[in-house]
């Protein structure tokens, strides 16, 4: 069965860190371009960063830069994005895809709930 | 950043009735080679999204065929010949030309 299951979601201090993890069964996830977005309580989807097939290439939407980092252990079938110095708008449901390709994101998980408050 | 423009808002359809979804986008979707990155995607309550259709117009296997995409340029629409309940849900566009990736702010249709 093809299938993300992220992992990682709390409740974290504004300017706290935390690590959220997906974890990629059914296909084959070294060859995939991977993806976070997030979802804000009511708004439409953010897409948040982008890794490649080897983890040599990586980009950001520009509110997460210099905070956030995307990785990936092809090893472990495992996509990560840890996030530093958290405020209050980072809050939302942080969901992992695969990019098929330019953007037609064909696989999701079922998302992971991360809040930013005091 | 590329800028995606969703109306209506909100789009309540009696059943059995076609529904229609416009999308802007504020710089051209096409590549060189002729392909379009605009996809449309459905979520329904409670749920992640789905991807509906690719490229403008590619339905995605199992999607009912009720649902058509089209487009081009900077104008593209989502169509359903007939509404079921099912199909309740809010519907995005997403552009997949241009860093960063996209949303529309999302169409949310509803049942009269």
């Amino acid at each position: 069965e093809v299938q993300l299951v992220e992992s990682g979601g709390n409740l974290v201090q504004p300017g706290g860190s935390l690590r959220l993890s997906c974890v990629a069964s059914g296909f084959t996830f070294s060859s995939s371009w991977m993806t976070w977005v997030r979802q804000a309580p009511g708004k439409e989807p953010e897409w948040v960063a982008i890794i490649n097939e080897d983890g040599s290439g990586r980009n950001y939407v520009d509110s997460v830069k210099g905070r956030f980092i995307v990785s990936r252990d092809n090893a472990k079938n495992s996509l990560y994005l840890q996030m530093n110095s958290l405020t209050v708008g980072d809050t939302a449901v942080y969901y992992c895809a695969r990019d098929r390709d330019w953007g037609d994101l064909d696989i999701w998980g079922q998302g992971t709930k991360v809040t930013v408050s005091s | 950043d590329v800028v995606m423009t969703q109306s209506p808002f909100s789009l309540p359809v009696t059943l059995g009735q076609p529904a229609s979804i416009s999308c802007r986008s504020s710089q051209s979707l096409a590549h060189s080679d002729g392909r379009i990155f605009l996809n449309w995607f459905q979520q329904r309550p409670g749920q992640s999204p789905r991807r509906l259709i690719y490229e403008v117009s590619k339905r995605v296997s199992g999607v009912p065929d009720r649902f058509s995409g089209s487009g081009s340029g900077t104008d593209f629409t989502l169509k359903i010949s007939r509404v079921e309940a099912e199909d309740v849900a809010v519907y995005y566009c997403m552009q997949g030309k241009h860093w960063p990736r996209t949303f529309g702010q999302g169409t949310k249709l509803e049942i009269k």
